[in-house]
């Protein structure tokens, strides 16, 4: 079936614009990750949605970041006043997640690759 | 908070050979640890994990081991192939519930033919 979908794949903006990421996740699934993979870092956890509630946000950067999810379904993320250090690939991964845990397999998107000039 | 290294950063290997990719961590808590494969211009992929439960689970030609005392686990890939080319990483998940998966910074494998 249709794996976890992101639009655009890639984006580039000037600084100080406002710039909204999509996922679509796998139909079905509970939960969404966003993550943020810089070149050469790890993916650096941003925030997780259960349903439509965001139980953790403690990976947000800052308050220029935030993120939504409508429906149980797709999510936005949006990067207010953007900077050049926000360029980076933000993924998107769904799973579906039952109890109170983060073991589920999570299943990720092919990104968007955000450039701020 | 948990904190996980992996090395090498990168690595070449002669198609057929065999790669080892470790991993240390630092919560004891944690319990399950998964192996994402990300190839080039796509996101990562489960390929492998393993629970706290086992020392070591296979997969064909991917095996994980697990050692709960040091806190290290290791991803081996036997029979290289130049399709095993990629940036692997690891990661580990505390039974908590509040604790996202946390990464490591990956390692880019290079199989030569």
């Amino acid at each position: 079936g249709a794996g976890v979908s992101q639009s655009p794949s890639n984006k580039v903006t000037e600084k100080g614009k406002d710039v909204e990421l999509r996922c679509d996740p796998i139909s079905g699934h509970t939960a969404l990750y966003w993550y943020r993979q810089s070149l050469g870092q790890g993916l650096e956890f941003l925030i997780y949605f259960q349903g439509n509630s965001a139980p953790d946000k403690s990976g947000l950067p800052s308050d220029r970041f935030s993120a939504e999810r409508t429906g149980g379904s797709v999510s936005t993320l949006t990067i207010q006043r953007t900077q050049q250090e926000d360029s980076a690939v933000y993924l998107c991964a769904s799973s579906f997640r039952v109890g109170g845990t983060y073991q589920e397999t999570q299943y990720f998107g092919p990104g968007t690759r955000l450039l701020v000039l | 908070g948990e904190n996980v290294e992996q090395h090498p950063s990168t690595l070449s290997v002669q198609e057929g050979d065999s790669a080892v990719i470790k991993c240390t961590y630092s919560d004891s808590a944690s319990n399950y640890f998964p192996w994402y494969k990300q190839e080039l211009g796509k996101g990562p992929q489960l390929i492998i994990d393993i629970r706290s439960n086992v020392g070591e689970k296979k997969d064909q030609r991917i095996a994980v081991t697990l050692n709960k005392t040091a806190k290290h686990f290791s991803l081996h890939i036997t029979e290289t192939q130049p399709e095993d080319s990629a940036v692997y990483f690891c990661a580990a998940s505390t039974p908590s519930g509040n604790t996202p998966l946390v990464f490591g910074k990956g390692t880019r494998l290079s199989v030569i033919a």
